[in-house]
């Protein structure tokens, strides 16, 4: 059974690149699924991030493009998170996720809070 | 702003049936992709609850169904029970700007 593991809380300073890693058990992060980044603001909705395909190759929101960098360890079945120059704006829940080639999420981590002060 | 749009709260009674709808256009839903939905429980990470407009991953009671339309798609709930109580987001692909996209979510409150 393939299960997602974010890290813990994380605190992040303004202008600084924001960095977690998904953990993926149970399933090759090698197989024909997209690894995802999801993130949900305080009381707010959530907001599609990006994902990697395990050779590499990315997709992101263009909104957060110029700032995300999505990367994927196979030897370790993990993939990595990186956003740079956080804000204020960027505090939020941020869901690890497996991403189908039809376009939706299937299996989703439990979320990392992360605060930018 | 959520690309896609849904209402911010529908409620109804135990027993009842409720239905959420979910508003695209021309680039997303109506273009013909897909339209899926998650439930999220209060303090939970979301979980997918349609995918494909209409289909149920295993363990999803057939109380929930989707169904698309155009460039709309809806979400029914019937026989509602207080542990319904979440909410749900609907969920599609943008080929305008090349990104999963999602509504704004919508809380079931039930009363």
């Amino acid at each position: 059974q393939v299960q997602l593991h974010e890290p813990g809380p994380a605190l992040v300073e303004p202008s600084e690149t924001l960095s977690l890693t998904c953990s993926v058990s149970g399933h090759s992060i090698s197989s024909d699924y997209y690894w995802g980044w999801i993130r949900q603001p305080p009381g707010k909705g959530l907001e599609w991030i990006g994902y990697v395909y395990h050779s590499g190759s990315t997709r992101y929101n263009p909104s957060l493009k110029s700032r995300v960098t999505i990367s994927v360890d196979t030897s370790k079945n993990q993939f990595s998170l990186h956003l740079s120059s956080v804000t204020a704006a960027d505090a939020a829940v941020y869901y690890c996720a497996r991403d189908r080639v039809d376009y939706y999420m299937d299996v989703w981590g439990k979320g990392t809070r992360v605060t930018v002060s | 702003q959520s690309v896609l749009t849904q209402p911010p709260s529908v409620s109804g009674a135990p027993g009842q049936r409720v239905t959420i709808f979910c508003t695209g256009i021309s680039s997303n839903i109506g273009a013909g992709y897909d339209v899926h939905w998650y439930q999220q429980l209060p303090g939970t990470a979301p979980k997918l609850l349609i995918y494909g407009n209409n289909n149920r991953p295993s363990g999803v009671p057939d109380r929930f169904s989707g169904s698309k339309s155009g460039a709309s798609a809806s979400l029914a709930i019937s026989g509602l029970q207080a542990e319904d109580e979440a909410d749900y987001y609907c969920q599609s692909y943008d080929t305008s700007l090349t990104a999963r996209v999602f509504g704004g979510g919508t809380k079931l409150t039930v009363l």
